[in-house]
């Protein structure tokens, strides 16, 4: 099956600085790619829609600023989150989608900010 | 507005039968998905339903009425491995996936 890695598995970081994650469809080319953030006993929130060579499009109440998105090839998307805080602390997965029905879900990141 | 239901919490036992209901109001509709998501982990991909009917796949099975908004996912021969959480989607005309909360699943010997 298709499967989608995300760099790095786990981070922790000090308050107020910028932290990468990377998404690569590894043996198939992604239409879209999709950020989620999770908080614990809650379901996947879907932050920001990514199309190669275009702008994000992101879900109501997610800073654009704050999670930078750039989604430069068909297989990689990459998601920063910009001056981080604690509140910021979540798991974060990306999907992508080849355009037929499903979605391949990333391992996940999970972020602990301190 | 969009929404998905399914219950919080199940409990079962090891060997026996769980439905866990999922009813769904969405703007369009392409399909309904099952995931099972351990704790910690990315959901992985269980099922797919976008026509009425049962779709059935070894212990799981996949039940969806699109005039009711109502899909199931029945699981057989428990095992202590199925304890997990599982998401149900709904795909909506724009291609997104609409999430519900999630029903926690605990198995017990």
């Amino acid at each position: 099956g298709a499967v989608v890695s995300q760099h790095p598995s786990w981070v922790i970081c000090k308050s107020g600085t910028s932290v990468k994650i990377e998404c690569r469809s590894l043996d198939f080319q992604a239409t879209t790619m999709f950020w989620y953030r999770q908080f614990p006993k809650q379901s996947l929130m879907l932050m920001a829609t990514s199309n190669e060579g275009s702008k994000a499009t992101y879900e109501q109440g997610v800073e654009k600023d704050k999670f930078l998105i750039n989604h430069a090839s068909l297989t990689l998307s990459t998601l920063t989150v910009t001056s981080a805080h604690p509140e910021d602390s979540s798991f974060y997965i990306c999907s992508a989608w080849t355009g037929s029905y499903e979605q391949f879900f990333g391992p996940g990141t999970r972020l602990t900010v301190l | 507005g969009q929404n998905i239901d399914q219950p919080t919490e199940m409990t079962a036992t090891e060997g026996a039968i769980v439905q866990i209901n999922c009813t769904y109001q969405t703007s369009g509709f392409n399909g309904l998905f099952w995931y099972q998501q351990h704790a910690g982990e990315a959901p992985t991909f269980l099922s797919y339903n976008v026509l009425d009917g049962l779709e059935e796949k070894g212990r799981f099975s996949s039940f969806l009425s699109r005039s009711k908004g109502y899909s199931y996912l029945l699981l057989k021969e428990l095992q202590m491995k199925d304890s997990a959480s599982y998401l149900c989607a709904v795909m909506d005309s724009n291609y997104q996936l609409i999430w519900g909360a999630g029903t926690k699943l605990i198995i017990k010997p």
